[in-house]
């Protein structure tokens, strides 16, 4: 069965390091979104891709950054972990168009950035 | 982006109906409504979604008011697995899910 998977489910990481959270669809899906999840809070979204090569920023970008180099693939990198990154993040694909189509998510990556 | 309003709560006996409503009154004309829920420690999915009609799958049906501005996310018979929160998200043609915080349902024995 095609599926979406998050890698890995749980890591720490130290201030100021460098971290790839990698997300995998095989769902041959165009559109892909990372989110973030704080504490008891809603999901918000950081950077979304309609395809190879296209990428776009969310609403709490910053500090954070995507390639889409094939269809199946969407890494976010943290440049320079912080405290404040240290949160659960799901990763989302749907078919194009999206607003007619369900998107199907990630079991999410537990980050605490110490 | 369509803004949602939604109950932060609301509770549930098992076997009952659930209505969970949300307003959407700013929703543009071509914006489809759909419904996720999140349940403890997983990722979001998929319920329900909804242009004008209203809708009826396995999970759930959807109510869509006439003018748009509301709707309504119907369990028929709440099961103890249905303990979650709850998304209302207007969807455009950006085919971004913008999500708000969400109805928490707790369904009692």
């Amino acid at each position: 069965d095609a599926e979406i998977t998050q890698s890995p489910r749980h890591k720490i990481t130290e201030t100021g390091r460098q971290v790839t959270l990698a997300c995998h669809q095989t769902w041959n899906h165009n559109n892909m979104f990372w989110y973030r999840q704080d504490l008891g809070h809603g999901l918000r979204l950081i950077h979304y891709s309609y395809g190879v090569q296209d990428t776009n920023k969310g609403e709490v970008s910053d500090g954070y950054s995507v390639s889409r180099s094939n269809t199946e693939d969407l890494p976010l990198t943290l440049e320079s972990a912080a405290s404040s990154q240290t949160s659960v993040y799901f990763c989302a694909s749907s078919e194009s168009p999206g607003n007619v189509r369900k998107a199907f998510f990630g079991q999410g990556t537990r980050l605490t950035v110490v | 982006d369509a803004k949602t309003t939604q109950p932060n709560s609301m509770e549930s006996n098992e076997e009952e109906p659930v209505h969970l409503p949300c307003n959407h009154s700013t929703i543009s004309g071509t914006d489809y409504i759909h419904w996720y829920r999140q349940l403890p420690s997983q990722g979001p999915e998929y319920v329900i979604h909804g242009l004008t009609s209203n809708v009826n799958n396995r999970m759930a049906s959807l109510a869509i008011a006439e003018d748009r501005k509301s709707s309504t996310l119907i369990l028929h018979r709440a099961t103890l697995r249905d303990a979650a929160v709850y998304y209302c998200i207007p969807v455009d043609n950006t085919d971004k899910l913008i999500f708000g915080t969400g109805t928490r349902l707790q369904v009692f024995p």
